[in-house]
């Protein structure tokens, strides 16, 4: 399996308040995401990160903020959570040239639940 | 943005075949794929199709891609209640030297004892 850990994997909050979610991993692969699975919906992409202090958004960004100071921690912020932004968030990671050979192979983290009330 | 279209449900005997069905918008796709899901944990990459390919076989896994009418289709014989899951077809352009995948909402699928 490959080194990710997202952590907190459950956390409720009220609306207002901030959350950062940390994903971390151990791979030193390049490319980070940051991902809001939510019913009906599927996995939309929030923002990805392509090296250290690279970032770019996805299509669901708005309201969302990303760091990534270092290549193994990429750090997802809700500024003032709300009730929209209750969800499952993943966190993955890819590398080009990955020994699989597959490109654009994505590894998933385990999921951090989120309850904005 | 593109989109990815499949299903949400397909309910199976065991024993069975299961075929998910997918379409995709995005007439550059360079690679399409097939991840799967298990209760409670992420995403794992079930197998892979290069857009130049129309079949490839796994096992028990069967990718068939029809570029012209832009379907993709995975194809689990002998289906097992193990198969049960969700499965998330996406697709991936080259965009400025990375290959971003797009998913679709998935297809949950139940295995009948």
């Amino acid at each position: 399996d490959a080194g990710i850990t997202q952590s907190p994997r459950h956390k409720v909050t009220e609306t207002g308040t901030p959350v950062t979610l940390r994903c971390h991993q151990t791979e030193n692969h390049r490319y980070m995401y940051w991902y809001r699975q939510d019913p009906g919906h599927g996995l939309r992409l929030i923002h990805y990160s392509y090296g250290v202090k690279d970032t770019d958004k996805g299509e669901v960004s708005d309201g969302y903020s990303v760091s990534r100071s270092k290549t193994e921690d990429f750090l997802l912020t809700l500024e003032s959570a709300t009730s929209s932004q209750t969800s499952v968030y993943f966190c993955a990671i890819s590398e080009e040239g990955s020994p699989s050979g597959i490109t654009g192979e994505l590894f998933f983290g385990e999921g951090s639940r989120l309850t904005v009330l | 943005g593109e989109d990815v279209e499949q299903s949400l449900f397909l309910s199976v005997r065991e024993g069975d075949s299961s075929v998910i069905n997918c379409t995709y918008t995005d007439s550059s796709s360079t690679y399409l794929y097939w991840y799967k899901q298990e209760p409670g944990a992420g995403l794992q990459l079930l197998t892979y199709i290069f857009s130049n390919m129309d079949m490839k076989q796994d096992q028990r896994l069967t990718v068939l891609l029809n570029k012209k009418d832009k379907h993709l289709s995975l194809r689990i014989a002998d289906t097992q209640t193990g198969d049960s899951a969700i499965y998330f077809c996406a697709e991936s352009t080259a965009s400025g030297g990375s290959y971003i995948p797009t998913f679709g909402r998935g297809t949950s699928l139940i295995v009948h004892p």
